[in-house]
């Protein structure tokens, strides 16, 4: 059974500074890996998406990785801003067909960006 | 383009109660999600829809039924609510087999006492 893991649980940092959010998954056979943001009281939304044949994925001042055999993916976030307070997701989607492509998702990284 | 709408957005039930969380997309996808987030827990996959008429069951499907009668709607039944079904409920739907983004309503905050 895939799980996904989120390291640091809870992060603030001063605003200015360059991060790293870690998630890490116990079954390589993954199809592609996302991450999403999720605002207080609100849905989340997709950020990047990495397919497993990718290692990076860009988009403004975030950039996702995905090292698959090593079972690991980063989020690095740029010169973050006090707009970037959120709480970070990761969800892997399995290879396999039914549930198993579903996806699983990380407890999430919850980020506050201080003046 | 409301994009995943989903009513309401909080509610109250005593145990044993019954009630159906809404949720409407008007982007035409073929695939529809339920899912509940647990207090500092991931997200867990309830029920999910491949297109009109065709449900399946996700990772956490007990206390729950769903239906889909049209494209756009994908109601989520409790029946017989439980203390262990508060929780917030978020719908998400994407286009299909071909997009892996899915869009996600604000959710629905459910609490059972």
């Amino acid at each position: 059974k895939q799980e996904v893991t989120q390291i640091p649980a809870a992060l603030s940092v001063p605003e200015g500074e360059n991060l790293v959010l870690n998630c890490s998954f116990t079954d390589s056979a993954i199809y592609n890996l996302q991450w999403f943001r999720q605002d207080p009281g609100k849905g989340l939304t997709s950020l990047l998406l990495i397919q497993s044949s990718q290692r990076e994925q860009t988009s403004g001042r975030l950039n996702a990785s995905l090292d698959k055999s090593s079972g690991r993916s980063t989020l690095y976030i740029a010169a973050s801003q006090p707009g970037d307070s959120a709480t970070y997701l990761c969800a892997v989607r399995g290879g396999g067909t039914g549930t198993a492509s579903k996806l699983t998702f990380g407890t999430g990284t919850r980020l506050q960006v201080t003046l | 383009n409301a994009g995943v709408t989903q009513t309401p957005k909080f509610r109250i039930l005593k145990i044993g109660q019954s009630m159906t969380l809404q949720c409407t997309q008007d982007m035409n996808h073929n695939y529809m999600y339920w899912y509940r987030q647990d207090p500092g827990m991931g997200l867990k996959l309830i029920y999910y829809s491949v297109g009109a008429g065709i449900t399946d069951k996700g990772e956490v499907p007990n206390g729950y039924n769903v239906s889909r009668s049209t494209t756009e709607d994908f109601p989520l039944r409790l029946e017989l609510a439980a203390p262990s079904q508060t929780s917030v409920y978020f719908c998400a739907s994407r286009p299909g087999q071909n997009t892996d983004t899915q869009y996600f309503g604000p959710g629905t905050r459910l609490t059972v006492l």
